[in-house]
């Protein structure tokens, strides 16, 4: 049981060039959610998807575009990556949906990401 | 908005030493609390979730307590040891946020050293 699984591990882009991060987890859950951790600020929701098919902004969307493939499933992709975007992303995922607050989120090993 | 705060930012014991780590949330309006464990260029690692009804949960030689009247949570660590060594996080999930979403602190850095 690999939980949630995130790839790649690194990647190194320059200004302008575009790449998707890819999610996928096995425990059949609902909800997929991607942060972003800086450091000093702690983690930030970037967007989060409630349940397949649906996908909504969190607090730092700018930037960033996801798609949730499938249930297992979980992308997000930066189409003119910037300095600002120099970050460490994490995938996460929960039993969760619209009308469930209360369920434990899963995370991911986590995508180091810097862009020059 | 919710914000939540760690105190201290970093901490550094002798192993053996029970230690106490902080947190608080200006909100009380939560589902629940979670605390986490990071390891160096690592992911996160649930270590407790304590509902918004709860007081304490327990396991191992860990224990959290949440007192949401007064928006704190403690993590006591029992008996540490050098692989207890690691960054702590704790992160609430807001009723009135949007509940998808959960709000972190930036963590205490903890040393246990031999």
């Amino acid at each position: 049981n690999a939980g949630v699984t995130q790839t790649p591990k690194f990647q190194v882009l320059k200004t302008g060039q575009s790449m998707t991060l890819q999610c996928a987890q096995d425990m059949n859950h609902n909800s997929m959610y991607w942060y972003r951790q800086d450091p000093g600020m702690g983690l930030r929701l970037i967007y989060y998807s409630a349940s397949e098919g649906t996908t909504d902004k969190g607090e730092v969307p700018n930037g960033y575009n996801v798609s949730r493939l499938n249930k297992r499933e979980f992308s997000l992709r930066l189409e003119s990556a910037a300095p600002s975007q120099t970050s460490v992303y994490f995938c996460a995922s929960s039993e969760g949906s619209r009308d469930r607050g209360d369920l434990e989120q899963y995370f991911g090993p986590g995508t180091r990401l810097t862009v020059t | 908005k919710q914000e939540v705060t760690q105190i201290p930012a970093a901490l550094s014991v002798p192993e053996g030493e029970n230690l106490v780590l902080n947190c608080s949330f200006t909100d009380s309006a939560i589902y629940n609390l979670q605390w986490f464990r990071q390891d160096p260029g690592k992911g996160l690692t649930s270590l407790l979730l304590i509902q918004s009804s709860q007081r304490e949960q327990t396991s191992g030689r860990l224990n959290a307590s949440l007192d949401k009247s007064s928006g704190r949570s403690t993590l006591y660590i029992a008996a540490s040891q050098p692989g207890d060594s690691a960054t702590y996080l704790c992160a609430v999930r807001p009723i009135f946020e949007g509940f998808q979403k959960l709000v972190f602190g930036t963590g205490t850095r903890l040393l246990v050293s031999p």
